[in-house]
């Protein structure tokens, strides 16, 4: 079964420092991974995609087969990225092809 | 384009009452998805329609949840009688295809039983 760890449930840095969000997943096919945040009274949304390799609001996640991992990484941490980070793997297919299977959550704050 | 839509934003009943949760998803969507999301846990995939069949339904309770997609649009995810348990955040989401990599959620209906 597929499965999504995020270690940390509260993560707090200062303004400027650097951030990482650790995510593991467990997965027996080739993954498909994303991560979506969740903005105070705001809606879940997609942050980024492993596929796209794309940089969004200065956050980037490398995908580490290997290490079976797919950390979400900034150099430096701004106030308005405070917010809970959610790391999902998709199934890639079967009946429950499209499906999400999400990590429990990070809360990042970001000190002034 | 409208986002997700949904109805009500909040409820509270009594465990054992029945409950009905309403999703309007983006136009053309075919995929509409509700997620189970219990407090301090990720969401959870409950049931996922491709227009109006059912494609995965293996994680609900279907001794006391259901769900419909009438006509490929509306959804409502309905859960009788209720227990204490499923005091959650019923999240729908829609993509325009099950292989389209972003899925578009709705504000969430908030439920509290007690």
């Amino acid at each position: 079964a597929q499965r999504v760890t995020q270690p940390e449930k509260l993560l707090s840095v200062f303004k400027g420092a650097p951030v990482e969000l650790k995510c593991n997943y467990s997965y027996s096919g080739s993954p498909e991974l994303f991560w979506y945040v969740q903005y105070s009274r705001q809606r879940l949304q997609l942050l980024l995609r492993h596929i796209s390799r794309e940089s969004i609001k200065g956050f980037t996640a490398d995908l580490n087969k290997g290490e079976t991992s797919f950390h979400l990484k900034k150099p430096f941490a701004q106030e308005e990225d405070s917010a809970m980070y959610y790391c999902a793997l998709k199934n890639a297919g079967g009946t429950s092809y499209g499906k999400l299977t999400f990590g429990q959550g990070t809360i990042l704050t970001v000190h002034p | 384009e409208a986002g997700v839509a949904q109805s009500p934003r909040y409820k509270i009943i009594e465990k054992r009452q029945s409950v009905a949760f309403w999703c309007n998803p983006i136009s053309g969507h075919a995929t509409l998805y509700w997620y189970q999301q219990i407090l301090g846990q990720g969401p959870k995939l409950l049931i996922q329609f491709q227009n109006n069949g059912v494609v995965d339904d293996s994680q609900l309770p279907k001794d006391r949840f259901s769900a419909e997609r009438l006509k490929g649009v509306d959804s409502t995810l309905k859960i009788q009688p209720a227990k204490l348990e499923d005091s959650a955040v019923y999240l729908c989401a829609s993509s325009p295809r099950r292989s389209q990599e972003t899925q578009y959620f709705g504000p969430g209906t908030r439920l509290l039983v007690l």
